[in-house]
């Protein structure tokens, strides 16, 4: 199956920085490349996703790149604020019996700690 | 919509009891998925169902997990016997087609 790997599994920033995360998945057959956000005593919840047809997709202060040829995808926050502290997963996903999407495969998580 | 309904939030049991925790899903979607959290392991997929069959269940721990969805809107995670290396956060999620996934909240299992 799939393997997606996080890093880094820590990240601080000061508030008003950007923060990064970067993912690698192994299967290139995968098209579908979700991130959530988890705070704490909730569930994930996905913030922005990306399929393989795009390269860069941007919503406000987050973005993310997709680069297919070298298996690797990233989160980038733009003027972090002390809210955007949470644990944040990166998934990917491949076809799955003819349904457009599969089961996701989550890295293991990045704790971002925004600093005021 | 209320999103993916979880039930218990929290559930602390004795070694040996059966624990079942429940779940709703977004009304319309088709797809559902039980997952488990633990900092040793993070996110694992137990068990998916679509259209409310079982498709791949290679990550139920052992027999002494089973899961059920006896209807479009609710799904049952059982185990039994219990043991304490079970403590965990189980999530509970939900997507349409081919949509992005909706967690529900979680339930704590604390197995003592």
């Amino acid at each position: 199956g799939e393997n997606v790997e996080q890093h880094p599994s820590t990240l601080s920033v000061q508030e008003g920085d950007s923060a990064v995360i970067k993912c690698t998945y192994s299967d290139s057959a995968s098209n579908y490349f979700p991130w959530y956000k988890q705070e704490l005593g909730k569930g994930p919840q996905l913030i922005i996703d990306i399929r393989s047809n795009v390269g860069e997709k941007k919503d406000q202060r987050i973005a993310v790149t997709l680069n297919k040829t070298a298996k690797h995808f990233s989160l980038h926050i733009t003027e972090t604020q002390p809210e955007d502290s949470a644990v944040y997963f990166c998934a990917a996903s491949s076809r799955d019996r003819g349904s457009t999407l599969g089961r996701l495969y989550f890295g293991r998580g990045t704790q971002l700690t925004v600093w005021p | 919509d209320a999103g993916v309904i979880q039930s218990p939030r929290h559930e602390v049991t004795e070694m040996g009891q059966e624990v079942t925790l429940r779940c709703k899903p977004i009304s319309g979607h088709d797809y559902l998925f039980w997952y488990r959290q633990t900092m040793m392991r993070g996110l694992e997929l137990l068990i998916y169902f679509n259209n409310n069959v079982p498709i791949d269940d290679s990550g139920m721990p052992e027999d002494r997990f089973s899961a059920k969805m006896p209807n479009a809107s609710f799904s049952t995670l059982k185990i039994q016997p219990s043991e304490p290396r079970d403590s965990a956060v189980y999530f509970c999620a939900s997507r349409a087609g081919g949509a992005g996934y909706t967690f529900g909240s979680g339930t704590r299992l604390t197995v003592v």
